[in-house]
C-alpha cells in the first residue's frame, strides 16, 4: 500500500518561480524523506526530516513537517530548468522493515 | 566509488522464463534493498536485507527469490517471469538504522512478453 500520496501530480512553473509539493501519510512515521528522479535514472535522496523537526532547510530546498495533519511539503526556491523532475515522498515501512515507502510522486517540469 | 550498479541495464523475457537481476555496492552499507516502480506508481519493497545473512520480504514479494551473496551484493531472482512482473527494478542501500538515506542504483528496465 502507498503510504506517501504527492499533491500536485503534476505541476508546471516558469523558471524563477518557486516549486510548493505536498505529501500526506498514513500512519506514525519515524523520518520522512524526498527523492528527486530524473527521466530514466534512479532515486536520488535530497533531504530527510525526522518527526521531531518542524522544518528543514538545504540550499534552496525547504522541507516542512505536520505530524498532526500527517503532512510535509517541500518547497524549491527560485527554480532552475535542472529541477525538471519527479519528486517522491518516501516513509519507513509500516510493518517494520527497514524499506521506504514511496508516493506516487509529483512530475514537476520547469518552463524557460 | 561507483555507489550502487546494477546489471543487466534492460531485459526482455519471454513469459516462464527465468532471470537473476545483480546489484553491486561499494559504500560498506549494511542494508540493501530491491524495489520495483510501474508507470504512474511510487516505489514498491520487493525484499531486503538489513544486514549480511539475513533476508525479509517486503510489500511485494510473490513471484521473486533473494540471494545476500556477502556484504557487497544483493541479486533478485525472478524464477518463472510473468507479463505483470514487467517493470522497472531498482536497488538500493543504506547504513544499517531506520534514519538513514538510501542509495539508488540506475535500475533495470525489464519486459516480459
Amino acid at each position: 500500500s502507498q503510504q506517501g500520496e504527492e499533491d500536485p501530480q503534476a505541476l508546471s512553473i516558469q523558471e524563477g518561480e518557486n516549486a510548493t509539493m505536498n505529501c500526506s501519510y498514513k500512519t506514525s512515521i519515524n523520518n520522512l524523506q524526498w527523492y528527486r528522479q530524473n527521466s530514466g535514472r534512479g532515486l536520488v535522496h535530497l533531504i530527510l526530516i525526522r518527526s521531531n523537526e518542524r522544518e528543514k532547510h538545504s540550499g534552496r530546498l525547504r522541507v516542512t513537517l505536520d505530524t498532526s495533519k500527517k503532512s510535509s511539503s517541500l518547497l524549491i526556491t527560485a527554480s532552475r530548468a535542472a529541477d525538471t523532475a519527479s519528486y517522491f515522498c518516501a516513509t519507513r515501512s509500516g510493518g517494520g522493515a527497514d524499506g521506504l515507502t514511496f508516493g506516487k510522486g509529483t512530475h514537476l517540469i520547469i518552463q524557460p | 566509488n561507483a555507489g550502487v550498479t546494477q546489471t543487466p541495464k534492460f531485459q526482455v523475457l519471454k513469459t516462464g522464463q527465468s532471470m537473476t537481476l545483480q546489484c553491486a555496492q561499494d559504500m560498506n552499507h549494511n542494508s540493501m534493498y530491491w524495489y520495483r516502480q510501474d508507470p504512474g506508481m511510487g516505489l514498491r519493497l520487493i525484499y531486503y536485507s538489513a544486514s549480511e545473512g539475513t533476508t525479509d520480504k517486503g510489500e511485494v514479494p510473490n513471484g521473486y527469490n533473494v540471494s545476500r551473496l556477502n556484504k557487497r551484493e544483493f541479486s533478485l531472482r525472478l524464477e518463472s517471469a510473468a507479463p505483470s512482473q514487467t517493470s522497472v527494478y531498482f536497488c538500493a542501500s543504506s547504513e544499517l538504522g531506520r534514519v538513514n538515506e538510501q542509495f539508488f542504483g540506475p535500475g533495470t528496465r525489464l519486459t516480459v512478453l
